[in-house]
């Protein structure tokens, strides 16, 4: 079965602190998207990695296909990055089917 | 520059009444277009993916059928809404399999 399993499922921090979110899943893939969903549900796709760390401001993603785990990380931590972050993985590259993971509530306070 | 347009926003809907839910992308040409459905406490389940006019790919059987009518162009459709179709339905892009998919605001549908 394939699935996707995001931790914690609810993420509080203080404003400056260093946050991590992980990603597991159950099989092979050929890749994985983090996701971010604002609290008017818009969805911004963050990531798109299938091996390695990619970095995009104060925001970074790593990948490890051995272990079929990832992290995104959030460096210096601001009320503005208060968000569902959403974990989400391809199983084989002749599909368009992606599974979710049911994401990760972040609240950072000032 | 591309740009997705779903509405409406908000929707609420008696049961068994019809659905229209319509989604527009500009700025590409042939885009892969998909239908989502978040649940409440659940995550994004994919209900249909277009990779092209005409063809539609339904991944949930369901009370609910698309319809891609021109190239940029992709509508989620009910004949008769259940109660269980409440949910935020999310229109999404990419330029084709295994790239990065961009989305739309999402439309909150409530059936009473």
């Amino acid at each position: 079965k394939n699935e996707v399993e995001q931790s914690p499922q609810n993420l509080t921090a203080q404003e400056g602190e260093f946050i991590t979110i992980n990603c597991s899943y159950s099989v092979g893939i050929s890749a994985l998207h983090w996701l971010q969903q604002h609290p008017g549900g818009g969805i911004v796709s963050l990531f798109m990695l299938s091996s390695g760390k990619k970095k995009h401001g104060r925001l970074i993603a790593t990948i490890n296909i051995q272990e079929k785990h990832s992290s995104l990380h959030i460096t210096a931590s601001h009320p503005r990055d208060s968000a569902v972050y959403i974990c989400a993985v391809r199983f084989g590259r002749d599909t368009d089917k992606l599974i979710f993971g049911t994401g990760t509530r972040l609240q950072v306070f000032p | 520059s591309q740009t997705i347009h779903q509405w409406p926003a908000t929707l609420v809907q008696p049961v068994g009444s019809p659905l229209s839910l319509e989604c527009t992308v500009e700025g590409t040409s042939n885009p892969n277009l998909y239908w989502y459905r978040q649940a409440a406490g659940r995550g994004l389940q994919l209900l249909f993916y277009s990779v092209g006019i005409g063809q539609i790919s339904s991944e949930v059987p369901q009370n609910l059928s698309a319809s891609r009518p021109q190239d940029r162009q992709f509508i989620l459709s009910s004949k008769k809404l259940l109660l269980s179709d409440s949910g935020f339905y999310l229109c999404a892009w990419s330029v084709g399999t295994d790239q990065p998919q961009h989305f739309g605001d999402g439309t909150r549908l409530s059936i009473l």
